[in-house]
This record gives structure tokens, sequence and C-alpha cells, in this order.
């Protein structure tokens, strides 16, 4: 059974910090996505990594991936409040399906 | 572009009712669908995804069943509500192997 394990689970930092959220799972897997989620809304697609060392960047956010150590991290530059939600790393079974982590919930304070 | 509609957006039910959740997409044709539900604020846990109409497969033993009527309609049932069903339902829709999208969700609240 695939696990998917996030770590944090809370962080609350301040603004113009840096931080790092990991995500790691427990088969062999060449699909690691990253979503945000706002309290009480959907979630929203940040990144799509599909292959060994893949990196991606968007603003103040940075994913990469590392599936020979089944590593993903999620690194947060000069945090901003804007940027308080829950983070959810997803990986990819056969099928399409998906496998959550429990998700990190940022909070950044001025 | 394409779409995702479901609905409704809350719904507050009696234990013992029955529960209808629809979701459709748009601008697509054959999608991957799923359920997903969050508890909490937490987790998803993946309930029913379908690669085709009436091609479903269950995720997890429960009181709820999914249909698929159409090609970009999913349906998610119950014929009667227990408290652990209250929750966060998601409905997503992907083509094969890409990025998952999601419904705005529908709250339920089982009283």
């Amino acid at each position: 059974e695939l696990k998917v394990e996030q770590n944090p689970l809370f962080l609350s930092m301040q603004e113009g910090k840096n931080y790092t959220i990991y995500c790691n799972y427990s088969t062999t897997s060449d699909r690691l996505y990253w979503y945000r989620q706002d309290p009480g809304k959907s979630l929203e697609s940040l990144f799509v990594l599909l292959s060994n060392g893949a990196v991606k960047q968007e603003g103040r956010l940075m994913a990469s991936l590392d599936t020979k150590a089944r590593l993903s991290t999620l690194h947060i530059t000069a945090a901003v409040h804007d940027l308080s939600a829950t983070y959810f790393c997803a990986v990819g079974t056969s099928g399409s399906r998906l496998t959550f982590g429990e998700g990190t919930q940022l909070t950044v304070n001025p | 572009s394409q779409t995702i509609h479901q609905w409704p957006a809350t719904l507050v039910q009696p234990v013992g009712s029955p529960l209808s959740l629809e979701c459709t997409v748009e601008g697509t044709s054959n999608p991957n669908l799923y359920w997903y539900r969050q508890a909490a604020g937490r987790g998803l846990q993946l309930l029913f995804y379908s690669i085709g109409i009436d091609q479903i497969s269950s995720e997890v033993p429960q009181n709820l069943s999914a249909s698929r009527p159409q090609d970009r309609q999913f349906i998610l049932s119950s014929k009667k509500l227990l408290l652990s069903d209250s929750g966060f339902y998601l409905c997503a829709w992907a083509q094969t192997g890409v990025v998952l999208h999601f419904g705005n969700g529908t709250r339920l609240t089982v009283t």
C-alpha cells in the first residue's frame, strides 16, 4: 500500500523567511503533484513533477522531485501572508489515481 | 476550455436519509472521473474512480456508491446516510496521467 508522508503537518513562519516542506512516499512513482487549498475551498494545482530531478518554480514556491529517494520538496522563499494555506503533495499510481499526503497547514505571520 | 461543475455546494441531511451528489465536466471527452472525501480539513481519501461509462472502481468499502450514466457525469449516492458520512466531497477529472482538476466541493453535514 502506497503511503505518502508530509512534514511538517503544521508550519508557522514569519514573513520574509524561507522554509521547506517535505513529501516522502513509499513506492515507485514518476508523478508527483503539489496542490494548495485555502480554508473552505477546493484544491488548486500548483506543480506537476514527472521525472527524476524535475524542478519547477512559480513565484516564491519551488518544487523538486528525487524519484530515487522517493522525496519531493516544496521550498518557500521570502514568505508572504498570501501564501498561508494548506499544501498537499500527491503521488500518482496506476489508473491515474492519486494518493494524497495529510497536508501541511502553513501560516505566515506578519 | 474545460470546466467541472459540482452541486450542491452545501447539504445538511438527517441520518438515514438518501444522498445524491452530482458532478459534470464540460469541454473534454472520456475523462477519468473521481470522488474524494476530505474529513476535518485534512487528507483526501479516494472513494471511487472511473475510466469510462459503467467502469467504476471502489477504493474503500463503505455506505456509498457511484454511477456514471453519461461520459461526463459522475454521481455519488447513498441509500441511508450515517453520521460518519459527514465531510467535504470533491469531484475531480483528469485525462490519463495528467493533472487532476477539482470541482468546488460539497460540504455534507449529517445530523
